[in-house]
């Protein structure tokens, strides 16, 4: 069984730059979750996808943009970015989006850093 | 106010003490709890969920859920360096998308 997986690792962009995250979703999972997660604090619900459809969003402005493939894999975009973007990005997956169904397996994470 | 408040530590224990690591929170339509633990540069680790009030073990590790009291806990017997990480509580409403709210994190070390 292979795990989820993101990329790149690392990322260095500047303010105002567009940057685009990646992630393989574990095998047989068909929904994506993204979170923030600040140094020092615990991680933040941007949104989800389900089947290629968005299922749900936090507070997140909407240069946050995401897509999910027939693969079920998934990135991350964010427009127009600002050194608060800077964080680790993780992302999540899971099967369903029943509690029963659903329990979120996290990869590593992409730590992204702007300048 | 924060949904889910944690406090982030430092915590420092002895190898083989019990460890107590706690959150609150303000929301009472969450119904699921979870604890992660996430070492240093890695993802979180889905280490135990709970629904709704009552404890459960696995292992070295229990934990409880105190709906009336919005008050959940994740206890950690014989601590060993390996249990070294941040400890993250997380819960969701269990309905819907899955989003699941975060405390902090707490930092926890075990010395030999």
């Amino acid at each position: 069984e292979t795990g989820v997986t993101q990329s790149p690792t690392h990322l260095i962009k500047t303010r105002g730059q567009q940057v685009t995250l990646r992630c393989s979703s574990q095998s047989g999972h068909n929904t994506v979750s993204w979170y923030q997660q600040a140094l020092g604090q615990g991680p933040q619900f941007i949104f989800q996808y389900y089947r290629e459809e968005e299922n749900g969003r936090g507070n997140f402005p909407p240069r946050f943009s995401g897509l999910q493939f027939p693969n079920y894999s998934s990135e991350l975009n964010v427009n127009a970015l600002e050194l608060d973007d800077s964080a680790l990005y993780l992302c999540a997956s899971s099967f369903g989006t029943s509690w029963n169904t659903g329990t979120q397996y996290f990869g590593p994470g992409t730590r992204l850093t702007v300048l | 106010q924060k949904e889910v408040e944690q406090d982030p530590g430092p915590l420092s224990v002895p190898e083989g003490a019990i460890v107590s690591l706690n959150c609150t929170y303000s929301n009472s339509a969450f119904q699921y709890f979870m604890w992660y633990r996430q070492y240093s540069r890695k993802g979180p680790e889905l280490l135990m969920y709970t629904y709704s009030s009552g404890n459960k073990e696995d292992g070295r590790f229990t934990a409880q859920v105190d709906k009336s009291s919005k008050y959940i806990s994740l206890f950690i017997r014989d601590s060993q360096p390996s249990d070294s990480a941040t400890y993250l509580c997380a819960m969701s409403k269990g309905q819907g998308a899955q989003k699941l709210v975060f405390g902090q994190g707490t930092r926890l070390t075990i010395n030999p």
